[in-house]
């Protein structure tokens, strides 16, 4: 398909094991943002890359949170020791024009 | 930092009647605004941007510099508007740069 694609759509761990989340980006887009959204709550930025340029790495909570990207391809955001209050959706976004951000439908995560 | 604010969790209007959401900003330099919105079991999508100055599914968007704000505002409320709408922000001067989002507002219209 045409859009941002993320996998798992649904991701249920155990306290403490590791997660990875891939997204699959509109070709084309340079830009790519993970966020994070809680239960009830709005939009938290983790990280965004954009080209070759250094990722803004400044919204990942822990150094349990990282994330990769090679080139304008696909973006994984793993997760170590997972923790319960890390059960939310992670959403990301691509990008060919700044600020005009498409979406995929999420990776909902739930920690037990 | 830059810090956008959406004071109203929840705003229930009714069909026909005129709806504003609020948005205030907080941001030092040159701000670009935007207005997100999700419809039901629909992606996140972008509604509108101010610099583009236009009107989208009857939907308007001023930003206000002096009173830090950027409301969206419908004269007429339809049903289809019922959906979670998120103002967000980034910064002009940033070559892209990373974007802000509001904690949203939920719109429910009733008939």
């Amino acid at each position: 398909g045409a859009g941002v694609s993320q996998s798992p759509s649904n991701k249920v761990t155990e306290k403490g094991k590791d997660v990875e989340l891939r997204c699959d980006p509109i070709s084309g887009h340079t830009a790519l943002y993970w966020y994070r959204q809680r239960l009830g709550q709005g939009l938290e930025f983790l990280i965004y890359f954009q080209g070759n340029s250094a990722p803004d790495k400044s919204g990942l909570p822990s150094d349990r949170f990282s994330a990769e990207r090679t080139g304008e391809s696909v973006s994984t955001l793993t997760i170590q020791r997972t923790q319960q209050e890390d059960s939310a959706v992670y959403l990301c976004a691509t990008s060919g024009v700044p600020g005009e951000l498409f979406f995929g439908e999420g990776s909902r995560l739930t920690v037990l | 930092a830059q810090r956008v604010t959406q004071p109203e969790k929840l705003l229930s209007v009714f069909k026909g009647a005129p709806v504003e959401l609020k948005c205030n900003y907080s941001y030092s330099g040159s701000p670009e605004l935007f207005w997100y919105v999700q419809y039901s079991r629909q992606r996140l999508q972008l509604l509108l941007r101010h610099i583009s100055r236009e009107s989208i599914k009857g939907f308007t968007a001023d930003l206000n510099k002096g009173e830090t704000s950027f409301h969206l505002k419908k004269p007429f409320a339809q049903e289809e508007d019922s959906a979670m709408y998120y103002c967000a922000l980034r910064g002009l001067t940033d070559s892209w740069g990373k974007l802000q989002f509001g904690a949203g507002t939920q719109v429910v219209v009733t008939p």
